[in-house]
C-alpha cells in the first residue's frame, strides 16, 4: 500500500537556523508529493508540491525535491523565522478512478525559538 | 478570499450520542472530502463525494459514520452512535476539479467521553 514517513518531532530551532524535515514515501506507481502546513489554530494549507521525478516545489523560502532513487521528498529551509513555526505534514496523493485521497504522514512539529 | 469553514471547532459529547460536523466548501468546488486526526497519530482519509454520492471511502468510514449534502452548500459528516476512539480532529476539504488543489478547513475537534 501506499505510505509516508516522515521525522519525528518535536523539533526546536534557532530563529535563522537551517531546517531539514525528512520525508520518505512507499507508493504504487508515480504519486504527487505535497508538504502540507498547519499554523497553531488554522486548517491544512498547502505549502508546496512536485508531481515528477527531479521536480522541486518552493514557497516562502521552503523547498522539497521530488527524489526517485531514494523515495524521498524532503523539506529544507535555509534560514527558518519564529513565524514558521507549526506542523509540517508530508503527503502522497495517487489518483484513484475518480476519486482522489492523499495520505499523510504522522507531522513534525517545528518551534522556531528567537 | 474563499475558504472552508467548519462548526462547531470543538464538541465534546458523550459516548453513544450522535453527533453532526459541518462543513461549508468553497461554492464553486465539486469535490468534498473528510479526513480525521487522532492527536498525535497521522491525518487520515475518511470518504470522497461527489455528484451527491460517495465516490470512496476508508475502512474507518464503517456504518456508523454517513455523509450528505443536504442543501446544496453545507456538507456533512454524521457519526450515529460515538465511540470513544472517535475523539480527533475531523477536516473537511474541498476541490474545484479532480485535479485542483485541496483546500482544508480549520477542523472540528470532537472530544467523546
Amino acid at each position: 500500500g501506499n505510505s509516508v514517513t516522515q521525522m519525528e518531532g518535536p523539533v526546536t530551532l534557532s530563529e535563522e537556523a537551517f531546517l531539514t524535515i525528512n520525508c520518505t514515501y512507499t507508493a504504487t506507481g508515480y504519486p504527487s508529493l505535497f508538504w502540507y502546513v498547519q499554523y497553531p489554530g488554522e486548517g491544512l494549507q498547502l505549502l508546496l508540491k512536485a508531481t515528477k521525478a527531479d521536480d522541486k516545489g518552493s514557497n516562502k523560502g521552503f523547498e522539497a525535491t521530488y527524489r526517485k532513487e531514494t523515495t524521498s521528498f524532503h523539506l529544507e529551509k535555509g534560514s527558518v523565522q519564529v513565524s514558521d513555526s507549526a506542523v509540517y505534514f508530508c503527503a502522497l496523493l495517487i489518483s484513484s478512478g475518480s476519486a482522489r485521497q492523499l495520505t499523510f504522514g504522522s507531522g513534525t512539529q517545528l518551534t522556531v525559538l528567537p | 478570499e474563499p475558504e472552508v469553514t467548519q462548526t462547531p471547532s470543538h464538541q465534546v459529547t458523550q459516548m453513544g450520542q450522535e453527533v453532526i460536523l459541518r462543513c461549508v466548501p468553497i461554492s464553486n468546488h465539486l469535490y468534498f472530502y473528510w479526513y480525521r486526526q487522532i492527536l498525535g497519530q497521522k491525518v487520515e482519509f475518511l470518504v470522497s463525494f461527489y455528484n451527491n454520492e460517495i465516490s470512496e471511502k476508508s475502512e474507518i468510514f464503517d456504518d456508523q459514520f454517513s455523509v450528505e449534502r443536504p442543501d446544496g452548500s453545507n456538507f456533512t459528516l454524521k457519526i450515529r452512535s460515538t465511540k470513544l476512539e472517535d475523539s480527533a480532529m475531523y477536516f473537511c476539504a474541498s476541490r474545484a476539479g479532480a485535479a485542483g488543489e485541496l483546500f482544508f478547513g480549520e477542523g472540528s475537534r470532537l472530544t467523546v467521553l
